[in-house]
């Protein structure tokens, strides 16, 4: 059975920083790329970041250039995204899913940015 | 970036009934290698997106085949010949094409 599993979200205040995890089984991780999708409260669905099979290349979204890092640990079917200088309208469900097409998603993980 | 434009944004349906959604890219989607990314996805109330159709008219395992996805170019459709009590929820679709990915706005289903 695939499973997706986030986890790391939580409270943090502005400027501060915060790492989500992404546990993956059931299906050959080193085969997809890895990509995070953001869902602010009541709004729709945000590509944030994707990563190659082999972490040779990462792209992000323009407004968190700079600031989220996403990696993955292949040997631990992992993918990761470090977020630092965190903003309010960073507050978001995160999602991690398989392949540039989405093909596979988490249950997500709760971002709050506030003081 | 590619804008995806969805219509309509609210779409009330009577069970048994087809529905319909338009899907409409500022670009085209066919990528180099002659594929078309585009996707649509279902958002049940309190649930995680799930992805119905993928390179425009491919369903997912497990999807029901009342959902269809159709179109080319910049022009897609999704529809449900038959709408039944289970749809209700946001759909988007996505163009995986060109970097970034980028979603519709969404077009929420409910029951009339």
């Amino acid at each position: 059975e695939v499973q997706v599993v986030e986890s790391g979200g939580g409270l943090v205040q502005p400027g501060g920083s915060l790492r989500l995890s992404c546990a993956t089984s059931g299906f050959t991780f080193t085969t997809y790329s890895m990509t995070w999708v953001r869902q602010a409260p009541g709004k729709g669905l945000e590509w944030v970041a994707n990563i190659k099979q082999d972490g040779s290349e990462k792209s992000y979204v323009g407004s968190v250039k700079g600031r989220f890092t996403i990696s993955r640990d292949n040997a631990k079917n992992s993918l990761y995204l470090q977020m630092n200088s965190l903003r309010a309208e960073d507050t978001a469900v995160y999602y991690c899913a398989s392949g540039r097409n989405l093909e596979t998603w988490g249950q997500g993980t709760l971002v709050t940015v506030s003081s | 970036d590619v804008v995806m434009t969805q219509s309509p944004l609210s779409l009330p349906v009577t069970l048994g009934q087809p529905a319909s959604i338009s899907c409409r890219s500022s670009q085209s989607l066919v990528y180099s290698d002659g594929n078309t990314y585009l996707n649509w996805f279902q958002q049940r109330p309190g649930q995680s997106p799930r992805r119905l159709i993928y390179k425009v008219s491919n369903r997912d395992s497990g999807v029901p085949d009342r959902f269809s996805g159709s179109g080319s170019g910049t022009d897609f459709t999704l529809k449900i010949s038959r709408v039944e009590a289970e749809d209700v929820g946001v759909y988007y679709c996505m163009q995986g094409t060109h970097w970034p990915g980028t979603f519709g706005q969404g077009t929420k289903v409910e029951i009339k």
